[in-house]
């Protein structure tokens, strides 16, 4: 069964950068497009970054744009979040969520199947 | 960026009874709407997309209609288990985007 699993959130203070990773099994994970989703406490959901199945392109919502960056190793089937310069904005449970198209190309890329159970990003001093 | 509007913000509904949630765009978004299942604590679960097909594993009680700007998720009978917030989600144009959320909550 499709297995996402993310690490490396905690307490940074503004400023700070953070590294997340999302381990996937289950899944022929070099085939599929991936993104990260983000929700703040109590708030709905926000989309924030997309990389194709092989990573190859690259796209960001503009809240983060030019500060994180999204990136994959394939033969480890991990994906990554690297954020820096973190505001208290960015305070949020951030998902990996697996795209249900293979090879997909536009919209399509962006209907997420699977989710992992998030991990909590605090930026706080 | 499309705007997505979800009404109401809570709905009160007894189990077993029909509840139906609205999602509205600021433009149209053709068929490209997909709606998820939020429990408190948990990950978002994939429902509907194509704004009617269900997903993988996901109960015939649930269904989706509309298109271009009007979208409904009519849940025909509903069960202890589907008390949570639910969202719309438009991936018509870049970004995507997602409306506030319904929360269904037991009546």
């Amino acid at each position: 069964q499709v297995q996402l699993v993310e690490s490396g959130g905690g307490v940074v203070q503004p400023g700070g950068s953070l590294r997340l990773s999302c381990a996937a099994s289950g899944f022929t994970f070099s085939s599929y497009g991936m993104h990260w989703v983000r929700q703040a406490p109590g708030k709905g959901l926000e989309w924030v970054a997309f990389i194709r199945y092989d990573g190859s392109n690259k796209y960001y919502a503009d809240s983060v744009k030019g500060r994180f960056t999204i990136s994959r190793d394939n033969s480890k089937n991990t994906l990554y979040l690297q954020m820096n310069s973190l505001r208290a904005e960015d305070t949020a449970v951030y998902y990996c969520a697996k795209g249900r198209l293979g090879y997909c190309s536009g919209g399509s890329c962006y209907v997420f199947d699977y989710w992992g159970q998030g991990t909590l990003v605090t930026v706080s001093s | 960026e499309i705007v997505m509007t979800q009404s109401p913000a809570t709905l009160s509904v007894s189990p077993g009874e029909r509840a139906t949630l609205s999602c509205r765009a600021s433009q149209s978004v053709s068929s490209n709407l997909a709606w998820y299942q939020q429990k408190p604590g948990q990950a978002p679960r994939l429902l509907i997309y194509g704004a009617s097909t269900r997903a993988t594993g996901i109960p015939a009680r649930f269904s989706g209609s509309g298109s271009g700007t009007e979208f409904t998720l009519t849940i025909s009978s509903l069960q202890s288990e589907d008390f949570a917030v639910y969202y719309c989600q438009q991936y018509n144009n870049w970004p995507t985007t997602f409306g506030q959320g319904t929360k269904v909550e037991i009546k």
